[in-house]
């Protein structure tokens, strides 16, 4: 079936640096999608959210970027901090409202001090 | 807002007894919410859509008679592993939106340790 998956599994990156999580995508129908953050132990924390009508959104310390021609999605964390060590996934919602979420495989960050 | 949480967060049982995990939205009404399984090292999967006041939505391979939902109120969803076994122990997270919107926020999740 069709999903949602990241190209790296692990990413490192020294402390004040700027990181960048992929996610590629299959559902060309998706109109939305999410990243979440999940530390250990806990439940996903919601990121930043983009819609399919637009190619950036900015938040704070976080942008994502969205390609349609190519299906992928891209968070940027800016000036990494030793809280921002988790694991990040990537969601697509594959329908108008509150609907089925398909997540990525997810990537763990880990920030070297 | 958009506060979700579980309870408990943990739990151990014996195989063959039946567990109860609720999911609560604390300050929004939700008529949808959703629960995952997550195991280790892994990505979250979609194991049901519970409904108020009707039956839930079940994906594919997940046995509605072993995991029971029952969403009777606007802010409570309960799943129940009926007659647990080693092989059911996960983390189990559920998930909710707020009316109108497409984000969904999640619960703290439930370790589960069947023994």
């Amino acid at each position: 079936g069709e999903s949602v998956g990241l190209h790296l599994p692990t990413l490192s990156v020294q402390e004040g640096d700027n990181s960048i999580i992929n996610c590629a995508y299959s559902n060309s129908a998706s109109d939305y999608f999410i990243w979440y953050k999940q530390e250990s132990g806990k439940g996903p924390q919601f990121i930043i959210d983009i819609r399919s009508n637009m190619d950036k959104r900015q938040g704070q310390r976080v942008t994502v970027l969205l390609n349609k021609t190519v299906k992928h999605l891209s968070l940027q964390i800016a000036a990494t901090q030793p809280g921002d060590s988790a694991v990040y996934f990537c969601a697509e919602n594959w329908g108008q409202g509150a609907q089925k979420l398909v997540f990525g495989q997810g990537t763990r960050l880990t920030i070297n001090p | 807002g958009a506060v979700v949480s579980q309870h408990p967060s943990w739990v151990i049982c014996k195989s063959g007894t039946s567990v109860k995990i609720e999911c609560r939205s604390l300050d929004f009404q939700a008529t949808t919410m959703f629960w995952y399984r997550q195991f280790p090292k892994q990505s979250l999967m979609l194991m049901a859509t519970s409904n108020e006041g009707s039956k839930a939505t079940y994906e594919q391979g997940v046995e509605k008679d072993k995991f029971l939902i029952n969403h009777a109120s606007l802010t409570l969803s309960t799943l129940t592993v009926t007659s647990a076994h080693p092989e059911d122990s996960s983390f189990y997270i559920c998930s909710a939106a707020p009316p109108g919107r497409e984000t969904q926020y999640f619960g703290p999740g439930t370790r589960l340790l069947v023994l």
